[in-house]
């Protein structure tokens, strides 16, 4: 997984707090994807940026959860006062501009509500 | 939504053996991925597959894109104990330069020594 960096790795929050999960992508590339996964599932589909716009947010929550991908500097995935359900692995995914370029994953960030 | 399905949820081998995984879905893809994860890390790409009919190798590791675009396998020959963890497939409709990823629930990989 060289190259997408998220941190930070474990995220532990109290319910009702804020967790701010970043992703910098391999380099050269300009499409972000953020996923979902739960134990024994496999990634969902939350959304998709590139810089400065959000492509596709259809797998995002409507409530309490944004995301963003500034000109400057990595996305981040925002998640508005908090709940035990938020609790699972948060992964990012980069890809290149070109067509037919596979998304490469980072390590993911590992929410925990307290 | 799409959805792809991956069964059985676990599969046992010995060392040195074959092993084979299906993926299927209820619609089309224009590509089919396959990528394997490992305990506290993230998924890792395998293969990936971009042309109806197509088989493509990555050394043990071979998969197909299936004719109807609604399925894919692969095979990995002659197991090791390095193989072991789950392996995901992927499907991908390019609307544009690129698009989501709608996932399997995976197959956990075991290599008995």
């Amino acid at each position: 997984n060289a190259g997408v960096m998220q941190n930070p790795r474990h995220l532990v929050r109290r319910r009702g707090q804020e967790a701010r999960l970043r992703c910098s992508p391999m380099k050269g590339h300009s499409h972000v994807y953020w996923y979902r996964q739960l134990p024994e599932e496999g990634l969902k589909f939350m959304v998709y940026l590139q810089k400065e716009n959000i492509i596709d947010e259809s797998g995002m929550p409507k409530e309490r959860f944004s995301a963003e991908f500034p000109k400057e500097g990595p996305s981040i995935l925002r998640i508005q006062q908090v709940v035990r359900g938020d609790s699972a692995a948060y992964f990012c995914a980069s890809s290149p501009l070109a067509v037919n370029q596979p998304q490469h994953f980072g390590d993911g960030t590992r929410l925990s509500i307290l | 939504g799409q959805q792809l399905n991956q069964s059985p949820q676990s599969m046992f081998i010995q060392e040195g053996e074959d092993v084979s995984m299906n993926c299927t879905s209820s619609s089309i893809f224009n590509t089919w991925l396959w990528y394997k994860q490992d305990p506290g890390e993230g998924p890792v790409l395998l293969i990936a597959l971009y042309k109806a009919g197509e088989l493509t190798s990555n050394g043990r590791l071979t998969a197909q894109f299936g004719i109807t675009r609604k399925d894919s396998f692969l095979n990995i020959s002659a197991s090791i104990p390095s193989d072991v963890g789950i392996y995901f497939c992927a499907g991908q409709l390019l609307f544009g330069a690129n698009s989501k990823l709608t996932f399997g629930k995976g197959i956990t990989l075991s290599v008995r020594p």
